[in-house]
């Protein structure tokens, strides 16, 4: 089974700064996609970013923007002008395009909580 | 507004009392599962479904039963409560079980087992 690995448990950042969130993953598939989604206190789930395993290009949405490396099996997260709004537990997910696998499952790292500070 | 409703928000449940966590969705999406998710374990698969009439188990699905009779609803049933299902339970749903598509969660059901 995948498995999904976010090493900090927790993080801080002053606002307006940046922070990187870590996310490493196990996998012998070629075709899949990772994802980041925030939840914040409300506990509503929020979709934060989305990288095709087959682009090599980085996605970036707005302040976000992640750093796939996939010899490597790591997909970090960069916040970019960190606001108040940001603080939230982020969660690391990665999803199979193999039909012959997990039929759409999206397995979930253990979460990062950022905190940020004014 | 589009999306996926779960209800109840809360529960507070006896030991051995049974009761259903309502996920409904709009969007006409294929997939639909139930997540739970506990403090330090990110979130749990317990069982998932790629279309009506069609469900399979997860990571953790024992104590738990769900049926899709319909596209747009996916009831979760927990049997007899214990306390080790203590927990927050998502429902979520994606366009497809193919292609990456992202989840759509509702807003989550806080279910206390005393």
């Amino acid at each position: 089974a995948q498995t999904v690995t976010q090493s900090q448990p927790e993080m801080s950042v002053q606002e307006a700064e940046t922070v990187t969130l870590s996310c490493t993953y196990d996998t012998s598939e070629s075709d899949y996609y990772l994802f980041w989604y925030k939840q914040p206190p409300s506990r509503q789930m929020i979709l934060v970013i989305r990288q095709e395993a087959y682009k090599q290009q980085n996605a970036t949405e707005n302040r976000f923007s992640v750093n796939f490396q996939k010899a490597a099996k790591s997909f970090s997260l960069k916040i970019s002008d960190s606001q108040l709004g940001d603080a939230a537990m982020y969660f690391c997910a990665y999803r199979s395009d193999d039909r012959g696998s997990t039929l759409g499952r999206l397995y979930f790292g253990r979460g990062t909580q950022l905190t940020v500070w004014p | 507004n589009a999306g996926v409703t779960q209800t109840p928000k809360f529960q507070v449940l006896k030991t051995g009392q049974s009761m259903t966590l309502q996920c409904a969705q709009d969007m006409n999406h294929e997939y639909m599962s139930w997540y739970r998710q506990d403090p330090g374990m990110g979130l749990r698969l317990i069982h998932y479904s790629v279309g009506a009439g069609i469900t399979d188990q997860g990571e953790v699905p024992n104590g738990y039963n769900v049926s899709r009779s319909t596209t747009e609803d996916f009831p979760l049933r927990l049997l007899s409560a214990a306390p080790s299902q203590t927990s927050v339970y998502f429902c979520a749903s994606s366009y497809s079980w193919t292609g990456g598509y992202g989840y759509t969660f509702g807003s989550g059901t806080r279910l206390t087992v005393v």
